[in-house]
């Protein structure tokens, strides 16, 4: 059963990066999307982006350019990473194992599957000097 | 601002049955496909519906989904106490080309 599990510094300050790893055991990154979730104290679920295992990614727009996500299949990890983090950056981050398909329904219109199905505890990153 | 709309809370009795809603547009829940997570605090959230009705493997039937246009509904039956948790919708935003979420419904079992 796979399992996911954050990683990183639990205080950043101001201005600097903020970076996650995401550990996935008990079984393969082959074939599956990965992504990080976070959630800001007494806010609901943000999501931030997403990595293909072959590396392709997607990020949340609202973040402004801002994210970066990366993989490493070789050591099943994927990673987060979240430049000039401010105090509004200060969430519990969660990583998870995605769902994510899509197709052409008879008008030609995209349809999308798309859900998290594993996910890590999450850990605590608090922007602070 | 969440791109979703919960009610931010909702309240049953032991037994009862609550429903709790998710409202979007064309571009998130119209047209795809809505999931649902439970998450108690300090606990990572868990999957409870996928493809706007289905369940996980492990997940118990009193949990149902359904979609009609542009809202989704969360239904649990046979409330009980464990059952208290925050509630989230989630789909795929075709415009924003983003993963979205509501900003989640708490529920008290009272």
């Amino acid at each position: 059963q796979v399992q996911l599990q954050e990683s990183g510094p639990g205080l950043v300050k101001p201005a600097e990066t903020l970076s996650l790893t995401c550990t996935v055991s008990g079984g393969l990154m082959f074939g599956y999307y990965w992504s990080w979730i976070r959630q800001p104290p007494g806010k609901g679920l943000e999501w931030i982006g997403y990595i293909y295992y072959n590396g392709s990614t997607n990020y949340n727009p609202a973040l402004g350019g801002r994210v970066t996500i990366s993989v490493d299949t070789s050591r099943n990890q994927f990673s987060l990473r979240l430049s000039s983090v401010t105090a509004g950056d200060t969430a519990v981050y969660y990583c998870a194992r995605d769902n994510f398909q899509f197709y052409s329904d008879s008008s030609g219109y995209m349809r999308f599957f798309y859900y998290m199905h594993v996910w890590g505890k999450g850990t605590t990153v608090s922007v602070s000097s | 601002q969440p791109v979703l709309t919960q009610s931010p809370s909702v309240s049953a009795a032991p037994g009862q049955k609550v429903t709790i809603s998710c409202s979007g547009t064309s571009s998130n829940v119209g047209n795809n496909y809505v999931s649902w997570y439970q998450h108690l605090p300090g606990t990572a959230p868990k999957l409870l519906i996928y493809d706007n009705y289905r369940r996980p493997s492990g997940i118990p039937d009193r949990f149902s989904g359904s979609k009609s246009g542009t809202s989704a509904t969360l239904a649990i039956t046979g409330l009980q106490t464990g059952d208290e948790a925050d509630y989230y919708c989630g789909t795929w935003d075709t415009s924003l080309k983003a993963g979205v979420f509501g900003g989640g419904t708490k529920l008290t079992v009272l």
